[in-house]
């Protein structure tokens, strides 16, 4: 029973361009979460999906920042037009629900904008 | 704030003492949770401890929930260097939809 994937796990992009960044869930899982992490810093809440739909953004830049959980496929982090403020470890997390249920963490995808 | 603050920052034992770390939050809570990160790592679900439950064991892992306090601590017994790693306690806020993690206690066990 693969874990929750993430892929790449780094991701060198120059400022301006574009960075995605993708998550596949457990195997059950509809609920994906995205949280970024600074050095040094816990993890700070972008978003919460379930499939084709957004739940919560609440946490997400209101600029360059887009995420989605088509019903087929992976979820995707787009973040558009980046900056070096922007570097930063992405993981993902999934659940089989909302509530008390515990969150799988991804490996990681470590974006270095240069 | 939402989320949870560990205490100490930072931690440093030898090998086959105990460590402990506590957690405080603000708010009412479904559940805590702690997770484990090791250095360049995604975390790891250690243990769910429900608002109603005080106390929950897991091999070596003894939690406790205080929730008149909103508090909650998580006890290693007889660490080992294998447990070096960052640890973040998560409250599960009732009401939201994701888990907010403070900055963790980063925990060194010395051989």
């Amino acid at each position: 029973n693969a874990g929750v994937m993430q892929n790449p796990r780094h991701l060198v992009r120059r400022r301006g361009q574009e960075a995605r960044l993708r998550c596949s869930p457990m195997k059950g899982h509809s609920h994906v979460y995205w949280y970024r992490q600074l050095p040094e810093e816990g993890l700070k809440f972008m978003v919460y999906l379930q499939k084709e739909n957004i739940i919560d953004e609440s946490g997400m830049p209101k600029e360059r920042f887009s995420a989605e959980f088509p019903k087929e496929g992976p979820s995707i982090l787009r973040i558009q037009q980046v900056v070096r403020g922007d570097s930063a470890a992405y993981f993902c997390a999934s659940s089989s629900g909302q509530g008390v249920y515990e969150q799988y963490f991804g490996p990681g995808t470590r974006l270095t904008v240069t | 704030s939402q989320q949870g603050e560990e205490d100490p920052q930072a931690l440093s034992i030898q090998e086959g003492e105990n460590a402990t770390m506590n957690c405080s939050y603000k708010t009412s809570i479904n559940n805590l949770q702690w997770y484990r990160q090791n250095s360049g790592r995604g975390l790891v679900h250690l243990i769910l401890i429900r608002s109603n439950e005080r106390e929950k064991h897991s091999g070596r892992l003894r939690v406790t929930l205080d929730t008149s306090k909103k508090s909650s601590s998580l006890l290693i017994t007889a660490s080992r260097a294998a447990d070096t790693a960052s640890y973040f306690c998560a409250p599960d806020q009732t009401g939201a939809n994701n888990l907010f993690f403070g900055t963790g206690t980063r925990l060194t066990v010395i051989p």
